[in-house]
């Protein structure tokens, strides 16, 4: 079974404070991890895909299989990044959809103090 | 290329009507999903479908029906509505390895 755990319901942390998202995760298999984020009512955006490894809007996220973990951070936070950021995984393909299925943990919530 | 799209925004249902919530994509995705997000929950699994004519059941599928008809929507059929059916329907798709893509949400109230 594949199983996502985000400890943090809320965060909260001051404008230019570093800030760290946390998230583990269970999967028997090869696991494709993702950041969502959702701002106030609105659809969840896609923010970060551990296989591009890419840096947005000065998030970053490292896949660590050892620990388990794919934990979101960014040095600098700004009033702006204030919303739910979810936290899931989906199996890397196999047969039929089940392997493409997103398993979200429950989310935090971050706010940013000005 | 609109996404995906989803109808109604918000609706308020009476315990036992019933309603369909609709869903439909433009990029030809084959995978189609449909969660439910309540507060403190994160989103949960009711359906998917891997293509056409090809549906299976979620985490929290009870009091729930689907069908894929196109490759473009998924609609989501919900009988007898429940109090505790009240929450935020989010329909997503996605292409193989690529990304998925989230319609905007229906938020339903049950009363």
């Amino acid at each position: 079974a594949q199983r996502v755990t985000q400890p943090e319901k809320l965060l909260s942390v001051f404008k230019g404070a570093p800030v760290e998202l946390k998230c583990n995760y269970s999967y028997s298999g090869s696991p494709e991890l993702f950041w969502y984020v959702q701002y106030s009512r609105q659809r969840l955006q896609l923010l970060l895909r551990h296989i591009s490894r890419e840096s947005i809007k000065g998030f970053t996220a490292d896949l660590n299989k050892g620990e388990t973990s794919f934990h979101l951070k960014k040095p600098f936070a700004q009033e702006e990044d204030s919303a739910m950021y979810y936290c899931a995984l989906s199996g890397q393909g196999g047969s039929g959809g089940s392997n493409y299925k997103l398993t979200f943990g429950k989310g935090t919530l971050l706010t940013v103090n000005p | 290329n609109a996404g995906v799209t989803q109808t109604p925004k918000f609706r308020i249902l009476k315990i036992g009507q019933s309603m369909t919530l609709q869903c439909a994509q433009d990029m030809n995705h084959n995978y189609m999903y449909w969660y439910r997000q309540d507060p403190g929950m994160g989103l949960k699994l009711i359906y998917y479908s891997v293509g056409a004519g090809i549906t299976d059941k979620g985490e929290v599928p009870n009091g729930y029906n689907v069908s894929r008809s196109t490759t473009e929507d998924f609609p989501l059929r919900l009988e007898l509505a429940a109090p505790s059916q009240t929450s935020v329907y989010f329909c997503a798709s996605r292409e193989g390895a690529k990304g998925y893509t989230f319609g905007s949400g229906t938020r339903l109230t049950v009363v």
